[in-house]
């Protein structure tokens, strides 16, 4: 069990649509859920921390009206990348900690590669 | 307090060495000491894990060892195979659903 799913695994926009990542905790009800960005050879970068019910809390430096997050119930939380640019072009990972577990062991998604053209 | 360390930044070993994974940390109120591997173009997926009751957890090849009072732990990997070849990070965290600070990563290249 623990598995958690991304969809899409990759996309590609132009410059200036949204873009909408689904994260979704097949088999379990999520606490917490985290959304990261790596670059290429690069550590994990935290972008927000997500609840289910309440607002996402954002890193410093992270654009809130940028990067929109919804934690619509405890399996799935959106991240909509608004207005994208080239820049924003990254490998987007969430993950979920399990309700039922006292650690915070972090289950992770496949990740979604963007492309921002 | 939240500062996070990882070395070495690379790593190639022989086929069946032994590759050896350290993490410094400063916030003392970290209370789970994983340790991450992710393949290129993947997720991570927890390898193995410690919490700071024990010095030393052995699953496999993969041992973690622990040392409270220098704010270390490390990750040993026994008999290393290509296969293992992948980024590691750590990634102490406390629990509670706080957020969690990776290291800077170790890629390892183990050659046949």
């Amino acid at each position: 069990g623990a598995v958690v799913s991304q969809h899409p695994s990759w996309v590609i926009c132009k410059s200036g649509t949204s873009v909408k990542i689904e994260c979704r905790s097949l088999d379990f009800q999520a606490t917490t859920m985290f959304w990261y960005r790596q670059f290429p050879k690069q550590s994990l970068m935290l972008m927000a921390t997500s609840n289910e019910g309440s607002k996402a809390t954002y890193e410093q430096g992270v654009e809130k009206d940028k990067f929109l997050i919804n934690h619509a119930s405890l399996t799935l939380s959106t991240l909509t990348v608004t207005s994208a640019h080239p820049e924003d072009s990254s490998f987007y990972i969430c993950s979920a900690i399990r309700r039922d577990r006292l650690y915070n062991e972090q289950f992770f998604g496949p990740g979604t590669r963007l492309t921002v053209l | 307090q939240q500062q996070v360390k990882q070395s070495p930044q690379s790593l190639i070993v022989q086929k069946g060495g032994i590759s050896i994974i350290n993490c410094a940390y400063e916030n003392t109120a970290f209370d789970y000491f994983p340790w991450y591997q992710q393949f290129p173009g993947k997720g991570p997926a927890l390898l193995i894990a410690i919490r700071p009751d024990v010095s030393e957890k052995k699953e496999g090849r993969f041992t973690i060892s622990f040392n409270k009072s220098a704010k270390q732990f490390s990750l040993h990997i026994m008999d290393s195979q290509p296969g293992d070849s992948a980024t590691y990070f750590c990634a102490p965290a406390r629990t509670g659903g706080f957020k969690t600070i990776f290291g800077a990563g170790t890629r390892l290249f183990v050659k046949a």
